[in-house]
């Protein structure tokens, strides 16, 4: 099933919360990257990482935070300081940071604040 | 930094006429140019892509062109049917950096 995972599939998360998404993938891929989507709209950038134990901020980073200890995760952590998360998350790996190359996408997440 | 505009933002075609989605993009060292299809509430999955070294390339009934002189490129869809309603987006990669995406095009075809 294209080899990239988010778990959940929906999440709830009240005000003030810290929530973390999920991102594995088992296809060896060297970069990941995370997008947010909003209805209607397009696929914006929040973090990537083309390496382990590296990354970048992405065009829309504040109030997210990311970690790469393991080349298969990726993880994102929606912090408090987002102040409207709610939203359509993907997580997408590639095989070498960009160039070139494929795209897969996990299946989202979506996130809602209650 | 790359930026890639996507027109029209919304098309309707009849079951069985063509669609066509333009894409533009601003750098010139973009050379790598994927097309993504996502159905409501799916992930996007790649439909079709094109390197720079290539003008247009054909699969079935889809097919990209590209001029890199003028810095655009699209996606045709020929014989459309009802599954081919989607959202459609374009990309464009600089080499060595990452996917940048138009905003994307939400096909409907009629029956």
């Amino acid at each position: 099933d294209g080899g990239i995972t988010q778990s959940p599939k929906y999440l709830f998360r009240k005000e003030g919360q810290n929530v973390t998404l999920s991102c594995e993938q088992n296809l060896n891929h060297d970069a990941m990257y995370w997008y947010r989507q909003d209805p209607g709209q397009g696929l914006r950038l929040i973090y990537y990482s083309q390496i382990v134990n590296d990354f970048q901020k992405g065009d829309i980073a504040e109030g997210y935070s990311v970690s790469r200890e393991k080349k298969e995760s990726f993880p994102l952590t929606v912090t408090s300081a987002q102040k409207n998360p709610t939203a359509f998350y993907l997580c997408a790996s590639s095989s070498t940071g960009g160039m070139n190359t494929e795209a897969f996408f996990g299946q989202g997440t979506r996130l809602t604040v209650v | 930094g790359e930026n890639v505009e996507q027109h029209p933002s919304t098309l309707s075609v009849q079951e069985g006429d063509s669609a066509v989605i333009k894409c533009t993009y601003s750098d010139s060292a973009s050379n790598y140019f994927p097309w993504y299809k996502q159905e409501l509430g799916k992930r996007p999955q790649l439909i079709i892509d094109i390197r720079s070294n290539v003008g247009e390339k054909k699969d079935q009934r889809i097919a990209v062109t590209l001029n890199k002189t003028a810095k655009h490129f699209s996606l045709h869809i020929t014989e459309t049917q009802p599954e081919d309603s989607a959202v459609y987006f374009c990309a464009a990669t600089p080499y060595g950096q990452n996917f940048v995406f138009g905003p994307g095009t939400r096909l409907s075809v009629l029956p």
